[in-house]
């Protein structure tokens, strides 16, 4: 069974351009969460898609946003990005119950 | 308000020392109790899940428990390859309180076991 996929694995951009990270979940799940990870902050939640729809939303600014398409794959944007963006961005796939975490995007943004 | 808090936030260790990390909690009500292994770069794995307090769920030389305060994970004779930050994470009960069901994360224990 596949796990998650995150691509790309890693990425480099400067400031004020914009990004798009993919996300393939897991055959059958639905869900779909994106957590942002930097050493002083730790896990943070961005948003969570359930079929199709935004169900949860954590507190970051309106420069973050995703969408789902209906085979539950899942796109994050981030536009004109600032130096602080810079991060491990982590797709999460739920079934059930257990979140199960793609590899990550490294994003740096410089 | 719902947290997660974990102890310590490193520890480090003799190859073959046993010991213990701790994750406290408060949550209006317990879905699920979830531990992640992760190691630098990557993203989190899946551990275990506990429901109830007095589940126990063993791995390898990794087993955790649950009381209705807080989890511990018990490392047994642990190896190198054990290093890494173990995370732990709570899912609250929607029918308990108007949450949004997301799980609720600690802020992880980075685990270094020297050979």
């Amino acid at each position: 069974k596949a796990g998650v996929t995150q691509t790309p694995r890693y990425l480099i951009k400067t400031r004020g351009q914009q990004v798009t990270l993919s996300c393939s979940p897991i055959s059958g799940h639905r869900s779909v969460s994106w957590y942002q990870q930097t050493p002083g902050q730790g896990l943070q939640f961005l948003f969570e898609y359930f079929s199709e729809t935004q169900r949860n939303k954590g507190n970051f600014p309106g420069r973050f946003s995703g969408r789902q398409f209906s085979n539950s794959r899942s796109e994050m944007n981030v536009s004109t990005l600032e130096l602080g963006d810079s991060a491990l961005y982590l797709c999460a796939s739920r079934g059930v119950t257990e979140a199960f975490f793609g590899q990550g995007t490294r994003l740096t943004v410089v | 308000e719902d947290q997660v808090t974990q102890s310590p936030e490193a520890l480090r260790l003799q190859e073959g020392e046993s010991s213990s990390l701790n994750c406290s909690y408060t949550v209006s009500g317990l879905r699920g109790l979830f531990w992640y292994r992760q190691d630098p770069g990557k993203g989190p794995e899946f551990l275990f899940t506990l429901y109830s307090a007095g589940e126990e769920k063993e791995k390898e030389r990794l087993k955790a428990t649950l009381t209705k305060k807080e989890s511990f994970l018990h490392i047994t004779a642990p190896k190198p390859e054990d290093s890494a930050t173990y995370l732990c994470a709570v899912r609250p009960n929607p029918e308990v309180r108007d949450s949004n069901y997301q799980l609720i994360w600690g802020a992880g224990t980075k685990l270094i076991i020297k050979p």
